[in-house]
């Protein structure tokens, strides 16, 4: 594809549902990330995958948070037991290889009511 | 604690000006310093500097790192209202090849 894809572009939900993020990855990069931005902040690190594994999980703030990439290219971010805390844009980066620019997606912004 | 700081926090130049946007950082595993323009969500790329000294330059944008200051500057000459955006600074550190980022500068050019 022509760039980094996320869907959807906008999800509001109410506290305490489940949610998953999708991210699409420019094609043939091996490494994908996800960021947090709250507003007037910069994006916040969540956790980096190389492959099918993550390599880094650690930005990711408690284990009501889970991302998957299950054959190397497509990722979604799982957030359980949605709090109103969570609101933020929610960016997917890819790269191709470790090290090597990243390219953003347009983001999900995430709204729990 | 990772740390980028960039300042100002936010600018307003009319058309035609030339601005200067700084980043600092103190980090524990410094491998290239990134330059981003943030519109709407998502944060566009703009330069990778990895090399003290050596200047990056696409366009009216250019960037300097300076590894012995830990810094890094964004410049834009004959600014148009098309900058405005915020500007956000992030250093590639670890590893994991996380970016760390600043808080940004956003730049408002008016006519």
């Amino acid at each position: 594809g022509a760039g980094v894809s996320q869907t959807p572009s906008n999800k509001v939900t109410e506290k305490g549902k489940y949610v998953e993020l999708r991210c699409d990855p420019i094609s043939g990069h091996t490494a994908l990330y996800w960021y947090r931005q709250s507003l007037g902040q910069g994006p916040e690190f969540l956790i980096y995958f190389q492959g099918t594994g993550a390599a880094d999980d650690s930005g990711l703030p408690n284990d009501r948070f889970f991302a998957v990439r299950p054959e190397g290219s497509v990722s979604t971010l799982k957030i359980q037991r949605t709090e109103r805390g969570d609101s933020a844009v929610y960016l997917c980066a890819s790269s191709l290889m470790a090290a090597s620019e990243q390219f953003f997606g347009p983001g999900t912004r995430l709204t729990v009511l | 604690e990772d740390k980028v700081v960039q300042s100002p926090l936010s600018l307003v130049v009319h058309e035609g000006d030339t601005v200067t946007l700084n980043c600092s950082y103190e980090v524990t595993n410094f491998r290239s310093l990134l330059w981003y323009k943030q519109e709407k969500k998502a944060p566009t790329f703009l330069f990778m500097l990895t090399s003290s000294g050596i200047e990056k330059k696409s366009g009216r944008l250019s960037s300097i790192l300076d590894k012995k200051e830990l810094s890094s500057i964004l410049n834009i000459t004959a600014t148009q209202t098309g900058d405005s955006a915020i500007y956000l600074c992030a250093v590639n550190t670890g590893t994991a090849s996380k970016l760390t980022f600043g808080t940004g500068t956003r730049l408002q050019v008016t006519l």
